[in-house]
């Protein structure tokens, strides 16, 4: 069965700290992998998209990374602010693409809380 | 990114009664996707609407219960039926802009039943 996870599901640090967001997968065999943020009771708000043939994408102060041997993702996000608290989804493309392949697998998410 | 507009934002309902939330996205895509984030879970695919054809639905969930509409390329509706406590729920609608890349969401739809 293909399945995301991520640990821990919460995390607290003070600000100006680096967080460090792990997401995991069963299964190699990934279209792309992306990472999302959630404040609470909203929407989904897409951060980062890896595709499988790379290593890593970065936007300002995020960056992931991607090992698809190792089933691994994470998500660096550099000098904390508390406007970074949230939620934050790891959702993995599984292949094959296609009618069956389009859906998104979801982590049960890392709630993130940055104190001033 | 695209632009989704999910309509309502919110609501309260009386259980045994429906509710249609409504997608609308700012350009033509070809599949539309309903999510379902139950209180403190993460999101789970209800089912994938194409325009013309019936929606596909994921496993656990059924036609009946949850009704798809898809009458274009930037429209849907989802409908919750005959609700009760355990529907209480963000529904979301999500879209890629060009096919299997970056997926897109809207704004959700929080719903309480009582």
């Amino acid at each position: 069965k293909q399945e995301v996870t991520q640990i821990p599901a919460a995390l607290s640090v003070p600000e100006g700290e680096n967080l460090v967001l792990n997401c995991s997968f069963t299964d190699s065999a990934i279209y792309n992998l992306q990472w999302f943020r959630q404040d609470p009771g909203k929407g989904l708000t897409s951060l980062l998209l890896i595709q499988s043939s790379q290593r890593e994408q970065t936007s300002g102060r995020l960056n992931a990374s991607l090992d698809k041997s190792s089933g691994r993702s994470t998500l660096y996000i550099a000098a904390s602010q508390p406007g970074d608290s949230a939620t934050y989804l790891c959702a993995v493309k599984f292949t094959p693409v296609g009618a069956a392949g389009n859906k998104l697998t979801f982590g049960g998410g890392t709630r993130v809380l940055v104190k001033p | 990114s695209a632009v989704i507009s999910q309509k309502p934002s919110r609501d309260i309902c009386q259980r045994g009664t429906s509710l249609t939330i409504q997608c609308q996205v700012d350009s033509q895509v070809t599949m539309m996707f309903w999510y379902r984030q139950q209180p403190g879970q993460s999101l789970t695919l209800i089912a994938t609407a194409n325009q013309g054809s019936e929606a596909t639905y994921e496993s656990g969930f059924v036609i009946d219960k949850f009704p798809i509409s898809r009458p274009n390329l930037t429209f849907s509706t989802l409908t919750v039926s005959n609700m009760s406590p355990e529907d209480s729920s963000i529904y979301l609608c999500s879209v890629y802009r060009v096919s299997n890349t970056e997926a897109f969401f809207g704004q959700g739809t929080r719903l309480t039943v009582v």
